[in-house]
């Protein structure tokens, strides 16, 4: 089975500075998907980005971007230029096929919380 | 388009009470899911459905019905609540793969949640 590790329960960053947060897995199958999800106050579960474990070039979107590490199993966020609004818990998860029909089987982290410091 | 919507969004019962809770969504996807989300746990896959008429069993499945009424709708259904069920209950929906991992993205949505509190 698979396994997400977020071992940062809670990171901070000084408004218009660089975070990253951590996140490793733990799988026996090559191809597969990772997301990060961002949950605000609101608990709405919002897609940030997400990468094919195929691709070798890491995803960017905005001021959003991941380091892939796929021999290493990590998969890291970075969001540069941080934001009041980006204050939030943010989980790592990743997909695997549950059936034949092709379904997604998310498997997330435990979620790192996210201060912004204004 | 509302994407997927929940109700109630926030509920208490007392132990042994029956509920069901609803969940839609209008993006015309065939998967539906229920997750739950406790502290320090991250979300757990209940029950997913991959298209109208069929259900299956995630990680977290006892003490829980599932009925995918229509391509639309996906309830979940407490028969006798406990006070371990008290939690945060989320649905999702995301189109059907191709059935090959490099067919596309086929991104989970979800929608705002349902607060359960059990006493």
């Amino acid at each position: 089975a698979q396994t997400v590790t977020q071992s940062q329960p809670e990171m901070s960053v000084q408004e218009a500075e660089t975070v990253t947060l951590s996140c490793t897995y733990d799988t026996s199958e090559s191809d597969y998907y990772l997301f990060w999800y961002k949950q605000p106050p609101s608990r709405q579960m919002i897609l940030v980005i997400r990468q094919e474990a195929y691709k070798q070039q890491n995803a960017t979107e905005n001021r959003f971007s991941v380091n892939f590490q796929k021999a290493a199993k990590s998969f890291s966020l970075k969001i540069s230029d941080s934001q009041l609004g980006d204050a939030a818990m943010y989980f790592c998860a990743y997909r695997s096929l549950i059936s034949n029909f092709g379904n997604e089987k998310l498997t997330f982290g435990t979620g790192t919380r996210l201060t912004i410091i204004p | 388009n509302a994407g997927v919507t929940q109700t109630p969004k926030f509920q208490v019962l007392k132990t042994g009470q029956s509920m069901t809770l609803q969940c839609a969504q209008d993006m015309n996807h065939n998967s539906m899911y229920w997750y739950r989300q406790d502290p320090g746990m991250g979300l757990r896959l209940i029950y997913y459905s991959a298209s109208e008429g069929t259900t299956d069993k995630g990680e977290v499945p006892n003490g829980y019905n599932v009925s995918r009424l229509n391509k639309r709708e996906f309830s979940l259904r407490l028969e006798s609540a406990a006070p371990s069920q008290t939690s945060v209950y989320f649905c999702a929906s995301s189109r059907r793969s191709s059935g090959s991992l490099t067919g596309g993205w086929e991104t989970q949505y979800f929608g705002p949640g349902t607060r359960l509190l059990v006493l």
